[in-house]
């Protein structure tokens, strides 16, 4: 069974860095680009951002309204996508999924249960 | 930015009706349009991808049509369990936007 868990949500200050994580599980992570998705209180779904797989060349591609502030970042040893995010805003409240695809274009079939990132003072 | 219209906002009907749900697409991209549902305090769901393949374990009540810029998903005959909130979105390239999503009330 396909299993993705996001896990270090917390409530944290505006301008302080917090790191995601996204456990998997029953699939060969490697072979999977992962992507992270946000959804900020009452609001509909964002796309963050993702990391290709290894064979892909690993490389990232982001939202414009976290490019420079966030990355992620992969443990195919481990099956760990990480999110790391600096320079938190307020408007970076959101629960955050993490989600697994084969190839780009293709849908996202499963999903975590989301984390909580709470930004205020 | 591909920008993604659905109508309606949101939606009553009764068990049993055929509720239909668009989505416009700013920009032309031939079938890369999924459908989720979404309910309260929960990750979204795959419906439909591909515009109108229905994902493996999901009534057939569900389908999707569309191609290029203008999709629908339709549910045939309404259940209970269908109250939900419905988005569509497309993979064609980043950013994958959503449509600001169909709050579906039975």
């Amino acid at each position: 069974e396909v299993k993705l868990v996001e896990s270090g949500g917390d409530l944290v200050k505006p301008g302080r860095s917090l790191r995601l994580s996204c456990t998997a599980s029953g699939f060969t992570f490697g072979d999977y680009a992962m992507n992270w998705f946000r959804q900020a209180p009452g609001k509909g779904l964002e796309w963050v951002g993702f990391i290709k797989s290894k064979t892909h060349g690993g490389t990232t591609e982001y939202a414009a309204s976290v490019k420079g502030r966030f990355t992620i970042s992969r443990d195919d040893s481990k099956s760990i996508a990480y999110l790391q995010m600096n320079s938190l805003k307020a408007e970076d409240t959101a629960v955050y999924f993490c989600t697994r695809v084969p190839v780009l274009g293709a849908p996202f079939d499963s999903w975590g249960p989301g984390t909580l990132l709470t930004v205020s003072s | 930015d591909i920008q993604m219209t659905q109508s309606p906002s949101s939606l009553s009907a009764s068990v049993g009706d055929r509720v239909t749900i668009t989505c416009r697409a700013s920009q032309s991209f031939g079938r890369y349009l999924n459908w989720y549902q979404q309910k309260p305090g929960k990750a979204p769901k795959l419906l439909i991808y591909a515009a109108s393949t229905l994902q493996s374990g999901v009534p057939s009540r569900f389908s999707g049509s569309g191609s290029g810029t203008y999709f629908s998903l339709t549910i045939s005959s309404l259940q209970p369990e269908d109250s939900a909130t419905y988005y569509c979105q497309h993979t064609f390239n980043t950013p994958y936007t959503f449509g600001q999503g169909t709050k579906l009330e039975i």
